[in-house]
């Protein structure tokens, strides 16, 4: 069965830090594969997704996530966090042999940014 | 930017009591979708509704459960006898196309309390 694995629960980084994401994925082929925020009292955003082709992806708010076949990830990066960034963050798969568009999403990982 | 709007933002109600949660999807959207979010858990697929009727439904989504878009704008999540552990966050989602990385918009949710 597919399933996504965020390892990071919690991450507590520094305004203007980098930061990195992780996301797993366990998928017999390649899925379709999304980054969504979600900030206090909003829906889920999407920032970013994958669907084939550059394995690097550009989304909005300066995010980019990077797809390695070879390690089975989908890590979300941005090179200097804003205090703006301070939110949940969702990874998600999408199963390519469904008609139906159902995602599977992971635990989530919450960021707390730091001034 | 249009968006996803759920009603109410918050309910609370008793074991037994049937709850009507309420989605109005983006207007020219044809995929409609609700997931849930249990406290600490994560996002869990519920069920999907294309053309008037259900396109996939999750082991979740049983009796108990059931979905309408009764006037064409509207998309209803309705609990017929609430159980404790339907308490959650329930997410509507909408998508312009079918699966395949298209992507889905959310709204806000709305947060379900059984007591």
């Amino acid at each position: 069965a597919q399933s996504v694995t965020q390892p990071d629960i919690h991450i507590t980084v520094s305004e203007g830090a980098s930061l990195e994401l992780r996301c797993n994925y366990s998928y017999g082929a390649t899925p379709y594969l999304f980054w969504y925020v979600q900030s206090p009292g909003q829906g889920l955003q999407l920032l970013l997704k994958y669907f084939s082709g550059d394995t690097l992806v550009q989304g909005i708010k300066g995010f980019e996530a990077e797809f390695k076949r070879s390690q089975s990830s989908f890590n979300l990066r941005k090179p200097s966090v804003h205090w703006s960034d301070a939110a949940e963050y969702f990874c998600a798969v999408g199963d390519r042999s469904s008609n139906t568009g159902k995602l599977i999403f992971g635990q989530g990982t919450t960021l707390q940014v730091k001034p | 930017e249009p968006e996803v709007t759920q009603t109410p933002s918050h309910q609370v109600t008793q074991m037994g009591q049937e709850v009507i949660l309420r989605c109005v999807p983006i207007s020219n959207h044809l995929y409609f979708y609700w997931y849930r979010q249990i406290l600490g858990q994560k996002v869990e697929f519920l069920v999907s509704f294309y053309n008037n009727e259900i396109s996939e439904k999750s082991e979740i989504f049983d009796d108990q459960f059931s979905v309408e878009r009764p006037d064409g704008s509207n998309f209803t999540l309705k609990i017929r006898s609430t159980k404790l552990e339907d308490s959650a966050m329930y997410f509507c989602a909408s998508g312009a196309e079918r699966g395949r990385g298209e992507t889905q918009y959310f709204g806000p949710g709305t947060r379900l309390l059984v007591l």
